[in-house]
């Protein structure tokens, strides 16, 4: 079965560092997805991809956040610097229709990269 | 824009009981709804979905949900609770723009 690929599973570093996530969606998926998931909260939508363009980031920080996905297949989620606060699960996910055609895709997740910032 | 409630953070079951998981939605466009599982450290995976067809959706592993427009109200429910449901729960809605979730239940399931 097709999964999403994620990595890398847990990563631990220490504040101001960067730090960088991998995904990889499943293929033939043109929609791609980052949230956020604070533990014990629901995700919340950082990013969302169609094709290599950028659809909706309205909730990403940009200061210290960016998301890339140049080829239109696997994408990157940078935090340079990290602060405390970042210390979440980041999950990536990917579907074969996008929101904006109105027809509610299903969403398909990867396991996700937890990340504790020390 | 849309929005889901899930009431209850936690919600607590003997093994073979009912359970019942509560969410209700706020939308302006006919939503569409979702129930997802997650166990821990891991990902999300995806229960069951609601797409204007059948109001009573089935899903995997025994669970069901059902859409009552006049309630905005999607509730997910299991006949009889297994050890192995024990994980939280997210309902979410998703309309032009997202995926909004809620901020979830952790089902417990006692011997």
């Amino acid at each position: 079965e097709a999964e999403v690929a994620q990595s890398p599973r847990y990563k631990i570093t220490e504040k101001s560092q960067a730090v960088a996530f991998w995904c990889d969606p499943i293929s033939g998926h043109a929609t791609l997805y980052w949230y956020r998931q604070i533990l014990g909260q629901g995700p919340e939508l950082l990013v969302q991809f169609q094709d290599e363009s950028v659809v909706d980031d309205s909730q990403l920080p940009k200061d210290r956040f960016s998301a890339e996905r140049l080829k239109g297949v696997d994408s990157t989620l940078k935090i340079q610097p990290a602060e405390l606060g970042d210390s979440a699960m980041y999950l990536c996910a990917s579907s074969d229709r996008p929101f904006l055609a109105g027809v509610g895709g299903e969403l398909f997740f990867g396991e996700g990269s937890r990340l504790t910032v020390l | 824009a849309q929005s889901v409630t899930q009431l209850g953070s936690h919600v607590s079951v003997s093994e073979g009981a009912l359970v019942l998981l509560r969410c209700n939605y706020s939308s302006s466009v006919p939503p569409y709804l979702f129930w997802y599982v997650q166990y821990p450290n891991q990902g999300l995976q995806l229960l069951l979905k609601y797409t204007s067809a059948a109001t009573l959706v089935k899903g995997i592993n025994g669970f069901e949900a059902e859409f009552k427009k006049s309630e905005t109200s999607f509730h997910l429910t299991k006949p009889s609770a297994h050890m192995s449901d024990a994980a939280e729960y997210f309902c979410a809605v998703s309309g032009a723009d997202d995926m909004r979730f809620g901020a979830g239940t952790r089902l417990t399931v006692k011997p």
